[in-house]
């Protein structure tokens, strides 16, 4: 298996653009998560989906965050209008079992708003 | 609300040492813990998983404890090779009646290990 996949891997664009980052989850796992990572608050969960349907967004930071799963091996997360301090490394990570199972990280994708 | 601390945040050591990597959480009632490894530029690596009913967990030269009660585990690097200079980080995963958010990892902000040649 080719593990998690995302995309793109680094992301650079101006405030106010929309920005959509991509992710495909390893062929079987039924949960999926997103996380951000930043040197100040380190890896925090935005949003998690299992079986496709978003089961907790509490993390989402703002409105201007939306996450989609409609399909088992694709998921999305849109910013927009992004903002400078959006900048960050974004991570999906998928399990086989949310509750006990490891879960499985992606490269990330790095994302720079100016 | 559960939180999770990882000491030294760096830790620098000559090749062929033994260490010892420290994180310590708030709650002890966790449903288990995993240790990850992160190389510069790169996602995670999921080095061990320790179930709450686990005391410990070994992977090659890794060796991972868990003391629930205290709130404290230990992830042991025998024998330190280049190739370990990481960023290690530890995350809990709530549970018990934790209402039905037990799917939740809590990362530690990271040990930065460097070992040199």
């Amino acid at each position: 298996d080719a593990g998690v996949i995302q995309s793109p891997r680094h992301e650079v664009t101006e405030m106010g653009q929309e920005v959509t980052l991509r992710c495909k989850p390893i062929s079987g796992h039924n949960s999926l998560f997103w996380y951000r990572q930043t040197m100040m608050r380190g890896l925090e969960l935005l949003i998690y989906f299992n079986n496709n349907v978003p089961i907790d967004d509490s993390g989402m930071p703002e409105d201007r965050f939306s996450a989609k799963m409609p399909n088992a091996s694709f998921s999305t997360l849109k910013i927009q209008p992004s903002e400078p301090r959006d900048s960050a490394v974004y991570f999906c990570a998928s399990s086989l079992r949310a509750i006990v199972g490891e879960q499985f990280f992606g490269p990330g994708t790095r994302l720079t708003v100016l | 609300k559960q939180e999770v601390t990882q000491i030294p945040a760096a830790l620098s050591v000559p090749e062929g040492e033994n260490l010892v990597l420290n994180c310590s959480f708030t709650d002890s009632a966790i449903y288990n813990l995993q240790w990850f490894r992160q190389d510069p530029g790169k996602g995670l690596t999921s080095l061990l998983l320790i179930q709450s009913s686990q005391r410990e967990q070994t992977s090659g030269r890794l060796n991972a404890s868990l003391d629930k009660s205290s709130g404290r585990s230990t992830l042991y690097i025998a024998a330190s090779q280049p190739g370990d200079s990481a960023t290690y980080l530890c995350a809990v995963r709530v549970g018990g009646d934790s209402g039905g958010s037990n799917y939740k990892l809590t990362f530690g902000k990271g040990t930065l290990l460097t070992v040199n040649p």
